[in-house]
């Protein structure tokens, strides 16, 4: 089964800063899809950026980046010139490109932006 | 705004109860997935259907049943209620099922349940 790891509950930056995201999974499957899901206090998630297992190149969207490492299955969400809107839960997930769509996520991130 | 629904927002009932909560998609999507966010086991999906019929299960317990009509809007009963059962409870809607990026998945803003 597939399973997707987030090891730094809580996470703190300075606004304007950079930070990242950590998140690892473990999975026998070649091809998949990868997302982050960012909560903001008001519970609605948000899909904010995703990235195709057979693709090398990292996805960007705007401010957010990743790095995909396949081999070592690591898949961090790298966010430039923090917002205080940015502050949030911010959750790692993993998709089969199988039959089965369902998302399996990873625990969170707690982003807290300084002013 | 996704355009997938939920109702109720929020929802207080005691242990024992049985409760049902609503989803509908987004017009044109097909499926429908449920998933429980709890502060213990985090976000887990539960079930899919697919124009009516189940797909896939989760982690969903033999209290919990569900069902897409054929208007295709999709209900979560919750029966025999347990404390344990507190959780904010998630619909999202795609096109179709599968791990296709075709299919992506949209969620509602989730109904709040609170066992006392």
């Amino acid at each position: 089964a597939q399973t997707v790891t987030q090891s730094q509950p809580e996470m703190s930056v300075q606004e304007a800063e950079t930070v990242t995201l950590s998140c690892t999974y473990d999975t026998s499957e070649s091809d998949y899809y990868l997302f982050w899901y960012k909560q903001p206090p008001s519970r609605q998630m948000i899909l904010v950026i995703r990235q195709e297992a057979y693709k090398q190149q990292n996805a960007t969207e705007n401010r957010f980046s990743v790095n995909f490492q396949k081999a070592a299955k690591s898949f961090s969400l790298k966010i430039s010139d923090s917002q205080l809107g940015d502050a949030a839960m911010y959750f790692c997930a993993y998709r089969s490109r199988g039959s089965q769509g369902n998302l399996i996520f990873g625990k969170g991130t707690k982003l807290s932006v300084k002013p | 705004d996704s355009g997938v629904t939920q109702t109720p927002k929020h929802l207080i009932t005691a242990t024992g109860q049985r409760v049902t909560l609503r989803c509908s998609p987004r017009s044109g999507d097909l499926s429908v997935y449920w998933y429980q966010q709890s502060l213990d086991q985090g976000l887990q999906f539960l079930i899919q259907y697919y124009n009516g019929e189940e797909r896939a299960k989760g982690n969903i317990l033999e209290r919990f049943s569900a069902q897409q009509f054929p208007d295709l809007h999709s209900e979560l009963n919750l029966s025999s209620l347990e404390l344990g059962d507190s959780a904010l409870y998630f619909c999202a809607s795609s096109v179709g099922f599968g791990g296709g990026l075709l299919y992506e998945q949209y969620f509602g803003p989730g109904t709040r349940l609170t066992v006392t």
